[in-house]
């Protein structure tokens, strides 16, 4: 009973290096999102994934970029790393359209950009 | 555009307790939620409000919502210390997947 996976769960980059964050889910869910947590501002949309095939921007897409792989995986990649990417990122799905039955969320990878 | 305020930022009461914390919002919506995030872990669902009205329970904690006023609030009755957490609303844009988030509220419960 897996639910949404993420890995890895701690990373530390230099400024300049890239990344990919890797999600999976499990219960067949249509819809899944990233979000980064910064102390202090909640959590803000980085990109969803209504379902697969699709993908948009959220609050603050500027410095990523999204690949909804399938159904069960939707990935994170960070080109050139800043130190303003440093943030707790988690991923989330959930099974209808519009999330009206709430999210699913990882348990989160905190990235460190030095 | 939409904004979502929640408060207290903090919370620290004592067992037995109640209080409530509040999720204003800016514009009309038609969905509201309440997650609950312990330290250092993952946010976890507790309630989804999706008409003017709604009142869900679970335990010490009820939330109701309010959407002519545009609040919600979370209700906590003779808390207890497993309650201590952070507390988030996220409030959905009527016709879009966005959903904005509070700030949280940090609760704290001192035996």
């Amino acid at each position: 009973n897996a639910g949404v996976t993420q890995t890895p769960k701690f990373q530390v980059l230099k400024t300049g290096q890239s990344m990919t964050l890797q999600c999976a889910q499990d219960m067949n869910h249509n819809s899944m999102y990233w979000y980064r947590q910064d102390p202090g501002m909640g959590l803000r949309l980085i990109y969803y994934s209504a379902s697969e095939g699709t993908t948009d921007k959220g609050e603050v897409p500027n410095g990523y970029n999204v690949s909804r792989l399938n159904k069960r995986e939707f990935s994170l990649r960070l080109e050139s790393a800043a130190p303003s990417q440093t943030s707790v990122y988690f991923c989330a799905s959930s099974e209808e359209a519009r999330g009206v039955g709430g999210y699913t969320f990882g348990s989160g990878t905190r990235l460190t950009v030095v | 555009e939409l904004k979502v305020e929640q408060n207290p930022l903090f919370l620290s009461m004592q067992e037995g307790k109640n209080y409530t914390i509040y999720c204003n919002y800016s514009t009309t919506s038609d969905r509201l939620y309440w997650y609950r995030q312990d330290p250092g872990k993952s946010l976890e669902s507790l309630f989804v409000l999706l008409s003017n009205g709604a009142v869900k329970q679970e335990g010490r904690l009820m939330a109701s919502l309010d959407t002519k006023a545009r609040l919600s609030t979370l209700h906590i009755t003779a808390a207890v210390h497993d309650l201590s957490a952070t507390y988030f609303c996220a409030v959905g844009t009527s016709g879009t997947y966005k959903y904005i988030f509070g700030t949280g509220t940090r609760l704290k419960v001192l035996a």
